[in-house]
């Protein structure tokens, strides 16, 4: 398997308070990426990173940031969670921009 | 607009009957073409990269196919093994490594 860890892979948290997940990769593989997965909809993507300290915006951006101050983390910050952001979330790793790898998810609720 | 449609929705086979799955994109340039598995609780799991019109690829009991607005996945005698949801998803070329994930098939095989 992949080298690439999701950290919490639960979490239950209260509406407004701030959640960092975490994604670890151990393949130094230059692409990182942060989708959610919601019923009815396919992978969405929220932010990706092409690079140390480069990220850019997805599809679904709002109400969530990212940071990549090294190769092989890539951390998914909800500032002040909603419960609209209650989702699956799936870290991705690449190194040509085909996507091989995801994680194992992580399965945040928001009350 | 990038989309990406699959059907069906779910689909039930029998052990050994075989069927196809359908994976309809528009797309302005295609760069490549994915399927991945996922199985409950687990993060997707890549099966193939299609690249142009014509191309097929294979693996075990499933085939892969292209053609300029759709991508089929043919499953052979099937086994409940196999039961897991197929994701197609489709990069296009506009210069981004953004993916396009259609919604899935889940396949239920029974024994």
């Amino acid at each position: 398997d992949a080298g690439i860890t999701q950290s919490p892979r639960h979490k239950v948290t209260e509406t407004g308070t701030p959640v960092t997940l975490r994604c670890h990769q151990t393949e130094n593989h230059r692409y990182m990426y942060w989708y959610r997965q919601d019923p009815g909809h396919g992978l969405r993507l929220i932010h990706y990173s092409y690079g140390v300290k480069d990220t850019d915006k997805g599809e679904v951006s709002d109400g969530y940031s990212v940071s990549r101050s090294k190769t092989e983390d890539f951390l998914l910050t909800l500032e002040s969670a909603t419960s609209s952001q209650t989702s699956v979330y799936f870290c991705a790793i690449s190194e040509s921009g085909e996507i091989q790898y995801f994680g194992a998810g992580t399965r945040l609720s928001v009350l | 607009e990038d989309q990406v449609t699959q059907s069906p929705e779910a689909l039930r086979l029998q052990e050994g009957e075989s069927s196809s799955l359908n994976c309809s994109y528009t797309v302005s340039g295609l760069r490549g073409l994915f399927w991945y598995r996922q199985d409950p609780g687990k993060g997707p799991e890549f099966l193939f990269t299609l690249y142009s019109a014509g191309e097929e690829k294979e693996k075990e009991r499933l085939k892969a196919t292209l053609t300029k607005k759709e991508s089929f996945l043919h499953i052979t005698a099937p086994k409940p093994e196999d039961s897991a949801t197929y994701l197609c998803a489709v990069q296009g070329t506009s210069g981004t490594y953004k993916y396009i994930f259609g919604t899935g098939t889940r396949l239920k095989v029974l024994a």
